[in-house]
């Protein structure tokens, strides 16, 4: 089954503590992508990646780190999480970014993070 | 500055009736929208996309309207159902970036 899937699908941490929220899928798509989504807010773009070792910053790329050492994976990084960190965490993946524009997007099921 | 947004946040209406949930974009260089569903616990489901060549264009139940004169973006669904239920979202590349940049969603509620 053709999935994004992203670990752990919940999490309460602890301010400083660093933690790695892991996100793999399984269509081979070039593009993957990093939100967060809070009440009023709606969706905003952390980190995207338009290929292996290409990664670019977001709208919110603050206190956050990703890699992508491989395709199909693309990790997100919190260094030092922060009690303003606390959020749903989304993963997404496309098959391409044809001439800059991104094609249908694939969501994970979300990560719900709680920094105390 | 440049956003995406949504006219009204909640939408409530009857089963079997249509829906009509609208967006608004200010991106003048805005040429591809995309339509998000987004149901409770759930990741977000592509609906439907359109072209800014476009002004028209219907998929299952669902049909997407453009009207770049007034940057204006609306979803109809048609014969509303109750797993129609959800949080939608328009989206916007802004102008060709590589960015996808998303409303802030609006709540349909079908009432049975």
């Amino acid at each position: 089954e053709a999935q994004v899937t992203q670990n752990p699908r919940y999490l309460i941490t602890v301010t400083g503590k660093k933690l790695t929220v892991t996100c793999s899928q399984n269509m081979n798509h070039e593009y993957m992508s990093w939100y967060r989504q809070d009440p009023g807010l709606g969706l905003r773009q952390i980190y995207y990646s338009m290929n292996v070792e290409v990664t670019d910053k977001g709208d919110v790329p603050e206190g956050y780190k990703v890699s992508r050492k491989e395709k199909r994976n693309f990790p997100l990084i919190l260094e030092s999480p922060s009690p303003n960190q606390t959020s749903l965490y989304f993963c997404a993946s496309s098959l391409s970014a044809d001439r800059g524009i991104i094609g249908e997007l694939f969501f994970g099921e979300g990560s719900r993070l709680t920094v105390l | 500055g440049e956003s995406v947004g949504l006219h009204l946040p909640t939408l409530s209406v009857q089963e079997g009736d249509n829906s009509i949930i609208n967006c608004a974009y200010s991106n003048s260089a805005s040429d591809y929208f995309i339509w998000y569903k987004q149901e409770s616990g759930k990741g977000p489901q592509f609906i439907i996309d359109i072209r800014s060549n476009m002004d028209k264009r219907q998929g299952q139940r669902v049909t997407v309207l453009l009207n770049k004169t007034v940057k204006h973006l609306s979803l109809q669904i048609a014969a509303t159902q109750p797993g129609d239920s959800a949080v939608y979202f328009c989206a916007d590349t802004q102008g060709g970036s590589e960015k996808l940049v998303f409303g802030k969603g609006t709540k349909l509620t079908v009432n049975p």
